[in-house]
Protein backbone atom coordinates (compact mmCIF):
# COMPACT_ATOMS: atom_id res chain seq x y z
CA UNK A 1 0.00 0.00 0.00
CA UNK A 2 1.41 3.42 -1.29
CA UNK A 3 1.17 5.90 1.68
CA UNK A 4 0.13 9.23 0.82
CA UNK A 5 1.33 12.98 2.58
CA UNK A 6 -1.13 15.42 2.36
CA UNK A 7 -1.05 19.23 3.62
CA UNK A 8 -2.63 19.52 7.23
CA UNK A 9 -4.65 22.22 6.37
CA UNK A 10 -5.51 25.18 3.96
CA UNK A 11 -7.58 27.86 3.55
CA UNK A 12 -9.66 29.72 0.82
CA UNK A 13 -11.73 32.18 0.02
CA UNK A 14 -15.17 32.00 -1.65
CA UNK A 15 -14.93 31.55 -5.54
CA UNK A 16 -11.16 30.92 -5.37
CA UNK A 17 -9.87 27.72 -6.87
CA UNK A 18 -8.58 25.20 -4.41
CA UNK A 19 -5.68 22.77 -5.35
CA UNK A 20 -4.92 20.16 -2.66
CA UNK A 21 -1.77 18.30 -3.35
CA UNK A 22 -1.27 14.59 -2.33
CA UNK A 23 2.50 13.10 -2.42
CA UNK A 24 2.43 9.47 -2.96
CA UNK A 25 6.07 8.16 -3.77
CA UNK A 26 5.64 4.37 -4.02
CA UNK A 27 2.48 4.09 -5.59
CA UNK A 28 2.26 0.77 -7.63
CA UNK A 29 1.69 -0.05 -11.22
CA UNK A 30 -2.02 -1.09 -10.77
CA UNK A 31 -2.99 1.79 -7.79
CA UNK A 32 -5.56 4.11 -8.77
CA UNK A 33 -6.14 7.39 -6.97
CA UNK A 34 -9.04 8.13 -5.30
CA UNK A 35 -10.37 11.33 -3.25
CA UNK A 36 -12.69 12.06 -0.54
CA UNK A 37 -14.43 14.68 1.04
CA UNK A 38 -15.41 14.29 4.70
CA UNK A 39 -18.02 16.69 6.82
CA UNK A 40 -17.86 16.68 10.67
CA UNK A 41 -19.74 13.50 12.43
CA UNK A 42 -20.32 11.89 8.73
CA UNK A 43 -19.15 9.17 6.54
CA UNK A 44 -16.79 10.41 3.96
CA UNK A 45 -18.00 10.96 0.66
CA UNK A 46 -16.24 9.59 -2.65
CA UNK A 47 -15.24 12.61 -4.97
CA UNK A 48 -13.11 11.70 -7.99
CA UNK A 49 -10.51 8.70 -9.00
CA UNK A 50 -8.04 8.50 -11.36
CA UNK A 51 -5.19 6.46 -12.79
CA UNK A 52 -3.06 9.18 -15.02
CA UNK A 53 -3.26 12.54 -16.76
CA UNK A 54 -6.38 14.28 -16.01
CA UNK A 55 -9.91 13.55 -15.17
CA UNK A 56 -12.84 16.03 -14.33
CA UNK A 57 -16.32 15.24 -13.01
CA UNK A 58 -19.27 17.40 -11.73
CA UNK A 59 -17.55 18.47 -8.60
CA UNK A 60 -13.94 18.44 -9.16
CA UNK A 61 -11.07 17.93 -11.14
CA UNK A 62 -7.55 15.15 -10.72
CA UNK A 63 -4.52 15.75 -12.12
CA UNK A 64 -1.71 13.47 -12.01
CA UNK A 65 1.83 13.49 -13.79
CA UNK A 66 3.31 11.21 -16.14
CA UNK A 67 5.63 9.56 -12.66
CA UNK A 68 2.02 9.30 -11.06
CA UNK A 69 4.14 10.17 -7.40
CA UNK A 70 1.73 12.78 -7.01
CA UNK A 71 -1.64 14.30 -7.87
CA UNK A 72 -3.84 17.00 -6.95
CA UNK A 73 -7.35 17.47 -6.49
CA UNK A 74 -8.86 20.70 -7.75
CA UNK A 75 -12.07 22.44 -6.62
CA UNK A 76 -13.76 25.76 -8.70
CA UNK A 77 -14.87 28.05 -7.25
CA UNK A 78 -15.00 26.92 -3.95
CA UNK A 79 -18.25 27.99 -1.49
CA UNK A 80 -18.56 28.06 2.38
CA UNK A 81 -19.98 24.40 2.16
CA UNK A 82 -16.97 23.14 0.49
CA UNK A 83 -15.44 23.47 4.49
CA UNK A 84 -14.45 19.70 5.00
CA UNK A 85 -11.56 17.38 5.52
CA UNK A 86 -10.44 15.61 2.02
CA UNK A 87 -8.41 12.63 1.77
CA UNK A 88 -6.19 11.14 -0.65
CA UNK A 89 -6.11 7.20 -1.15
CA UNK A 90 -3.89 5.08 -3.12
CA UNK A 91 -4.72 1.58 -3.66
CA UNK A 92 -5.69 -1.38 -6.23
CA UNK A 93 -8.93 -0.72 -8.05
CA UNK A 94 -9.49 -4.49 -8.16
CA UNK A 95 -8.06 -6.36 -4.52
CA UNK A 96 -6.20 -4.58 -2.09
CA UNK A 97 -8.63 -4.66 0.35
CA UNK A 98 -6.75 -3.09 3.10
CA UNK A 99 -7.38 0.74 3.21
CA UNK A 100 -5.26 2.92 4.69
CA UNK A 101 -6.82 6.37 5.24
CA UNK A 102 -4.40 9.17 5.65
CA UNK A 103 -4.43 12.69 8.13
CA UNK A 104 -6.31 14.13 5.08
CA UNK A 105 -6.91 17.69 5.16
CA UNK A 106 -8.86 20.21 6.44
CA UNK A 107 -9.99 22.71 4.14
CA UNK A 108 -11.74 26.27 5.17
CA UNK A 109 -13.38 28.22 3.33
CA UNK A 110 -13.97 31.82 4.53
CA UNK A 111 -16.55 34.30 3.35
CA UNK B 1 -32.16 4.49 -2.18
CA UNK B 2 -28.62 2.63 -2.26
CA UNK B 3 -27.21 3.44 1.60
CA UNK B 4 -25.06 1.87 3.84
CA UNK B 5 -27.27 1.50 7.03
CA UNK B 6 -25.55 1.78 10.73
CA UNK B 7 -27.24 1.48 14.23
CA UNK B 8 -27.19 2.51 16.87
CA UNK B 9 -26.57 5.85 15.88
CA UNK B 10 -25.57 6.91 19.04
CA UNK B 11 -24.60 4.56 21.95
CA UNK B 12 -23.59 5.01 25.88
CA UNK B 13 -22.67 1.35 28.05
CA UNK B 14 -20.08 0.70 30.61
CA UNK B 15 -17.05 -1.27 30.32
CA UNK B 16 -17.60 -4.97 29.62
CA UNK B 17 -21.23 -5.29 28.35
CA UNK B 18 -21.34 -6.43 25.52
CA UNK B 19 -22.65 -4.47 22.39
CA UNK B 20 -23.41 -5.25 18.16
CA UNK B 21 -23.01 -2.29 16.22
CA UNK B 22 -25.16 -3.63 12.90
CA UNK B 23 -24.21 -2.61 9.61
CA UNK B 24 -26.33 -3.02 6.47
CA UNK B 25 -26.28 -1.96 2.13
CA UNK B 26 -29.05 -2.45 0.08
CA UNK B 27 -26.73 -2.11 -3.16
CA UNK B 28 -25.09 -5.94 -3.20
CA UNK B 29 -21.81 -4.86 -2.83
CA UNK B 30 -19.14 -7.83 -2.43
CA UNK B 31 -16.33 -5.92 -0.04
CA UNK B 32 -17.80 -4.26 3.94
CA UNK B 33 -15.08 -2.34 6.03
CA UNK B 34 -15.29 -0.88 9.43
CA UNK B 35 -13.46 1.90 10.71
CA UNK B 36 -13.02 4.20 13.25
CA UNK B 37 -12.02 7.39 13.82
CA UNK B 38 -10.51 9.54 16.64
CA UNK B 39 -9.32 13.25 16.71
CA UNK B 40 -6.02 13.81 15.12
CA UNK B 41 -5.87 10.05 13.75
CA UNK B 42 -7.59 9.73 11.17
CA UNK B 43 -10.05 6.71 10.16
CA UNK B 44 -8.51 3.32 10.60
CA UNK B 45 -9.44 0.24 9.55
CA UNK B 46 -10.77 -2.23 12.01
CA UNK B 47 -11.73 -5.15 10.24
CA UNK B 48 -13.05 -5.80 6.08
CA UNK B 49 -14.54 -8.70 4.32
CA UNK B 50 -14.51 -9.05 1.22
CA UNK B 51 -17.58 -11.85 0.87
CA UNK B 52 -19.75 -14.01 2.57
CA UNK B 53 -17.85 -15.98 5.40
CA UNK B 54 -14.26 -13.89 3.86
CA UNK B 55 -12.99 -11.38 6.55
CA UNK B 56 -9.71 -10.13 7.35
CA UNK B 57 -7.62 -7.86 10.28
CA UNK B 58 -7.18 -4.19 9.71
CA UNK B 59 -4.86 -1.70 11.27
CA UNK B 60 -6.61 -1.72 14.59
CA UNK B 61 -8.83 -5.05 15.40
CA UNK B 62 -7.92 -5.61 19.13
CA UNK B 63 -10.88 -5.63 20.99
CA UNK B 64 -13.42 -6.20 18.31
CA UNK B 65 -15.22 -9.19 16.19
CA UNK B 66 -16.77 -9.25 12.99
CA UNK B 67 -18.86 -12.05 11.32
CA UNK B 68 -20.72 -11.89 7.21
CA UNK B 69 -22.73 -14.77 7.49
CA UNK B 70 -24.64 -13.01 4.72
CA UNK B 71 -23.69 -10.42 1.82
CA UNK B 72 -25.52 -7.58 3.12
CA UNK B 73 -24.63 -6.97 6.66
CA UNK B 74 -21.32 -6.63 8.46
CA UNK B 75 -21.70 -6.56 12.33
CA UNK B 76 -19.07 -5.07 14.56
CA UNK B 77 -18.74 -6.49 17.83
CA UNK B 78 -17.34 -5.50 20.78
CA UNK B 79 -17.16 -8.27 23.23
CA UNK B 80 -15.92 -6.82 26.65
CA UNK B 81 -16.01 -2.68 25.68
CA UNK B 82 -13.25 -0.36 27.42
CA UNK B 83 -13.34 3.05 27.68
CA UNK B 84 -10.53 3.40 24.92
CA UNK B 85 -12.91 1.92 22.10
CA UNK B 86 -14.79 5.12 22.54
CA UNK B 87 -15.22 6.69 19.37
CA UNK B 88 -16.85 7.02 15.96
CA UNK B 89 -17.54 4.10 13.82
CA UNK B 90 -17.92 3.87 10.21
CA UNK B 91 -19.51 1.00 7.86
CA UNK B 92 -18.73 1.13 4.48
CA UNK B 93 -19.16 -1.07 1.10
CA UNK B 94 -17.89 -1.18 -2.02
CA UNK B 95 -18.43 -3.83 -5.12
CA UNK B 96 -15.98 -6.26 -5.99
CA UNK B 97 -14.98 -4.54 -9.54
CA UNK B 98 -13.65 -1.15 -7.55
CA UNK B 99 -12.05 -2.72 -4.93
CA UNK B 100 -11.54 -1.28 -1.94
CA UNK B 101 -11.30 2.07 -2.93
CA UNK B 102 -14.47 3.29 -4.12
CA UNK B 103 -16.69 3.22 -1.14
CA UNK B 104 -19.96 4.02 0.16
CA UNK B 105 -19.88 4.91 4.23
CA UNK B 106 -22.87 5.21 6.82
CA UNK B 107 -23.58 7.74 8.48
CA UNK B 108 -21.65 6.28 11.50
CA UNK B 109 -22.32 5.17 15.40
CA UNK B 110 -20.91 7.31 17.76
CA UNK B 111 -20.05 5.03 20.70
CA UNK B 112 -19.24 6.24 24.48
CA UNK B 113 -17.87 3.81 26.97
CA UNK B 114 -17.73 4.64 30.39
Amino acid sequence: LAKTTQPISMDSYEGQEVNITCSHNNIATNDYITWYQQFPSQGPRFIIQGYKTKVTNEVASLFIPADRKSSTLSLPRVSLSDTAVYYCLVGERTGGFKTIFGAGTRLFVKA
Amino acid sequence: EAQVTQNPRYLITVTGKKLTVTCSQNMNHEYMSWYRQDPGLGLRQIYYSMNVEVTDKGDVPEGYKVSRKEKRNFPLILESPSPNQTSLYFCASSPFSSGANVLTFGAGSRLTVL
